[in-house]
């Protein structure tokens, strides 16, 4: 799992296995994000899940969150070698800061 | 257009000299940030602006110098390098939760 200062941990797969990520956090927070980034580009916003929920789903990703326990998880079904990328949880509380957990790198083969 | 753009995307810099990062985004978006992100690390948020209102970190205050002329730009500037600042720096923006980041500049420092 990662937050904060841990190291970037890393995850390799064979495309078609499901995959979960996991994530805890230490501050109040309202709303988890996750983020994807690709090799060359920036973070991008692939799902978002508030505290009044307990699971969202977008295509082949599910997002968990537990309030209680302060974790989330991220599952994705099926990969993809499009899904290699660094994952990042990020935890909010208020509108404009983000708190980054350390990231997952996926790798997955092909 | 969702773009981030970011100038440069690769910097070379000696030690002692300045820097300056340039970022723009045209999807009005009232709020700019500025992370440093090191390998295997965690973006770390060094300033944003919310609208014409510099914040920045406790940690890097004396470090990082921001500016933001209009609602579309905001820039970076280092005022003397040092080894430590060599680090990918990822511009974001936003109206509310969602940020979108430009591609990153990659400062190494000399």
């Amino acid at each position: 799992s990662q937050w904060g200062e841990e190291n970037l941990q890393a995850l390799s797969i064979q495309e078609g296995e499901d995959v979960t990520m996991n994530c805890s956090y230490k501050t109040y927070t309202t709303v988890v994000q996750w983020y994807r980034q690709k090799s060359g580009k920036g973070p991008a916003l692939i799902i978002l899940i508030r505290s009044n929920e307990r699971e969202k789903r977008s295509g082949r990703l599910r997002a968990t969150l537990d309030t209680s326990s302060q974790s989330s998880s991220l599952s994705i079904t099926g990969t993809l070698a499009t899904d290699t990328a660094v994952y990042f949880c990020v935890a909010s509380s208020g509108s404009w800061q983000l708190i980054f957990g350390s990231g997952t790198q996926l790798t997955v083969m092909p | 257009d969702t773009t981030v753009k970011q100038n440069p995307r690769y910097k070379l810099a000696r030690v002692g000299k300045p820097v300056n990062l340039i970022c723009s985004q045209t999807m009005n978006h009232d709020t700019m940030y500025w992370y440093q992100k090191k390998p295997n690390q965690a973006p770390k948020l060094l300033l944003f602006y919310y609208d014409k209102i510099l914040n920045r970190e406790a940690d890097t205050f004396e470090k990082f110098q921001s500016s933001r002329p209009n609602n579309s730009f905001c820039s970076l500037y280092i005022g003397s390098a040092g080894l430590e600042y060599s680090a990918m720096y990822l511009c974001a923006s936003s109206r509310r939760r969602e940020q979108y980041f430009g591609p990153g500049t990659r400062l190494t420092v000399l």
